[in-house]
């Protein structure tokens, strides 16, 4: 049972447009959304998050974007420039899970290519 | 300041071997998480160590285990491996009282198992 879905396994776009990455998830009780970025033979780097009380966060050339009552997230990239072509992971947590961790939950990824 | 390593990069191993995988942390950090990412899936949570102690544990049966020792770096051991634990595994470091998005991962080591 997938709690977080990335229902593209990819997506082509242009540079210098807007890429757009979503993300569904089931779980209610998720209130933290990250999201990573990973290169082949590299590990995830974090990128930008979202905690639950937002609905928008911005960083530079990225923002994310979280709809509660929908259950969705999205990752904005403007202008798409070539090195964003990577992996793109959505990642889920519950802050206040109590009597320990209990890790990111990721998504499958999309794999993003950004063409000349 | 040195990253998170981790070794090996590859490894064989055939069905029903035992397995033990290295993460060394990022300097200053106390907190180890450790991943599975099999093909074509985004990783899953194995378990973390805080303090050479398990600190929480995802959904993997009891023969996948850790240790965490005193300069914070850590081992995953997975007995009698399956061919279903062929896959890349991450671990990821964080410092004391960080937030989420403060874990750094390593590149990972990939396991085939025949």
């Amino acid at each position: 049972d997938q709690q977080v879905k990335q229902n593209s396994p990819s997506l082509s776009v242009q540079e210098g447009r807007i890429s757009i990455l979503n993300c569904d998830y089931t779980n209610s009780m998720f209130d933290y959304f990250l999201w990573y970025k990973k290169y082949p033979a590299e590990g995830p780097t974090f990128l930008i998050s979202i905690s639950s009380i937002k609905d928008k966060n911005e960083d530079g050339r990225f923002t994310v974007f979280l709809n509660k009552s929908a259950k969705h997230l999205s990752l904005h990239i403007v202008p798409s420039q070539p090195g964003d072509s990577a992996v793109y992971f959505c990642a889920a947590n519950h802050r206040d899970s109590g009597g320990g961790a209990d890790g990111l939950t990721f998504g499958k990824g999309t794999h993003l290519i950004i063409q000349p | 300041e040195t990253g998170v390593t981790q070794s090996p990069t590859h490894l064989i191993k055939t069905r029903g071997q035992q397995v033990t995988l290295r993460c060394s942390s990022q300097s200053g950090h106390n907190t180890v998480s450790w991943y599975q990412q099999a093909l074509g899936q985004g990783p899953q949570f194995i378990f973390q160590y805080y303090r050479e102690e398990e600190n929480g544990r995802g959904n993997f049966p009891p023969r996948f285990s850790g240790l965490q020792f005193p300069n914070y770096s850590s081992e995953l051991n997975v007995n009698a491996l399956e061919l279903d634990d062929s896959a890349l595994y991450l671990c990821a470091s964080s410092p004391p009282g960080a937030a989420m998005e403060t874990q750094y991962f390593g590149p990972g080591t990939r396991l085939l198992v025949l």
